[in-house]
């Protein structure tokens, strides 16, 4: 079965600094991965995916995550934190490619942005 | 174009009604989804349905059904609500092609 763990469920950084968010998978198969972001009072937006191919992974907002086979990560970041970032980031995974069956989440983690 | 839309809002229910929470897409997606967002448990995956006429269990399906009548469409309901089932329910769909699902605004429903 596939699971998802998010290191920290709250992370804080100054506003100008890089941001780093952990997410470590568990999946039989290869997996597809997601983040997505929620502001408050909102649904869930895709912040990027990775399929097959590239590691790295580019995303909207100056995000970016890369998939480590061997670590079995997909940690996303950013170079430069903007106060518009503060929201709950979640990581997902789906063994199922074209998402038949849902994706697995992990607990979230809330990103707060200090100025 | 709306995406989805979910409906109501926000819901107080007293323990023992029955409630449908609606979904509708426009994006003529064959799968979709009912999840529940529980603070500090993230996001649970309730039922699916992969294309009009099918249906699935998810991680929690007890005390809620589905059904898919059409491919815009698929409502969710609790026959006899029950304080526990108090969340914020999201419904996604997904074109199936990659995985990346496209989630609506949410409803909060508080059963007393």
């Amino acid at each position: 079965a596939q699971s998802v763990t998010q290191l920290g469920s709250h992370v804080s950084v100054s506003e100008g600094a890089l941001v780093l968010l952990r997410c470590n998978y568990s999946s039989s198969v290869p997996p597809y991965l997601f983040w997505y972001v929620q502001y408050p009072n909102q649904g869930l937006q895709l912040l990027l995916k990775y399929t097959t191919g590239a590691t790295l992974v580019k995303g909207i907002n100056g995000f970016e995550a890369e998939f480590k086979k061997s670590e079995t990560s997909f940690h996303l970041t950013k170079p430069s934190a903007h106060m518009s970032d503060a929201a709950e980031y979640f990581c997902a995974v789906s063994e199922s490619g074209g998402g038949a069956d849902g994706l697995t989440f992990g607990k979230g983690t809330h990103l707060i942005i200090q100025p | 174009i709306a995406g989805i839309t979910q409906a109501p809002t926000s819901q107080i229910l007293a323990a023992g009604r029955r409630m449908t929470l609606r979904c509708t897409q426009d994006m003529r997606h064959n799968a979709m989804y009912w999840y529940r967002q529980d603070l500090g448990l993230g996001l649970r995956l309730i039922h699916y349905s992969n294309t009009a006429g099918t249906t699935g269990k998810g991680e929690v399906p007890d005390g809620y059904s589905v059904s898919r009548a059409n491919t815009d469409d698929f409502p969710l309901t609790l026959a006899s609500a029950v304080p526990s089932q108090t969340s914020v329910y999201f419904c996604a769909s997904s074109p199936g092609t990659s995985g990346e699902q496209y989630f609506g605004p949410g409803t909060r429903l508080t059963v007393t």
